[in-house]
């Protein structure tokens, strides 16, 4: 099956500052990647689908780049309502695949 | 706008079968046009897929955890189910019923998600 791998696991950052988040596919893979974001006792809701569609009402601080094995989520002005953790999931053949997450913290 | 709601027993004893039940209200299960998800969430960790259903029937499983997982539709009741067998402690997380366009490879609508723990 799949594997996906991110990096950082954790980091801690302030508002305003701009973040980075990688997630790395076990093989080349097309761009059926998506990014989720869940803050605490919520659902996860997608923030970015097939590795670069920021999904309708997401602010445009957001952006998702990538392809082959190598993704990023980028934040480009990190907000106070940006602190949760961000997944990264992919879909193949072998059905959904998800990160093992990224925790974005307040500095 | 489709909403996702998630029922069934939050407390099921070893080795017994975890059954919950995802009703869909906003819009018809049937069509064709997405897969019907399961999902889970160990306590304070990350997101493992358990495994879909399409409104024809077709199911798709996690291969770790196909052995003991059967996912079923009701369309007359626009509902879908997971049955999970042998439950252990290892079991006990929070379920999420979601709904994923077959178009697209995201997930675009969750439940709300419910605890099942598993405990004698």
């Amino acid at each position: 099956a799949d594997q996906l791998t991110q990096s950082p696991s954790s980091l801690s950052a302030s508002v305003g500052d701009r973040v980075t988040i990688t997630c790395r596919a076990s093989q080349a893979i097309s761009n059926t990647l998506a990014w989720y974001q869940q803050k605490p006792g919520r659902a996860p809701k997608v923030l970015i689908s097939d590795a670069s569609t920021l999904e309708s009402g997401v602010p445009s601080r957001f952006s998702g780049s990538g392809s082959g094995t190598d993704f990023t989520l980028t934040i480009s002005s990190l907000q106070p309502e940006d602190f949760a953790t961000y997944y990264c999931q992919q879909f193949s053949i072998y059905g959904f695949a998800f990160g093992p997450g990224t925790r974005v913290d307040i500095k | 706008q489709v909403q996702l709601q998630e029922s069934g027993p939050g407390l099921v004893k070893p080795s017994q079968t975890l059954s919950l039940t995802c009703t869909v209200s906003g819009g018809s299960i049937s069509g064709g046009a997405y897969y019907w998800s399961w999902i889970r969430q160990h306590p304070g960790k990350g997101l493992e897929w358990i495994g879909y259903i399409s409104s024809s029937g077709s199911t798709y499983y996690n291969s770790s955890l196909e052995s003991r997982v059967t996912i079923s539709i009701d369309t007359s009741k626009n509902q879908f189910s997971l049955k999970l067998s042998s439950v252990t402690g290892a079991d006990t997380a929070v379920y999420y019923c979601a709904r994923a366009p077959r178009a697209v490879s995201k997930i675009d609508s969750w439940g709300q998600g419910t605890l099942v723990t598993v405990s004698s």
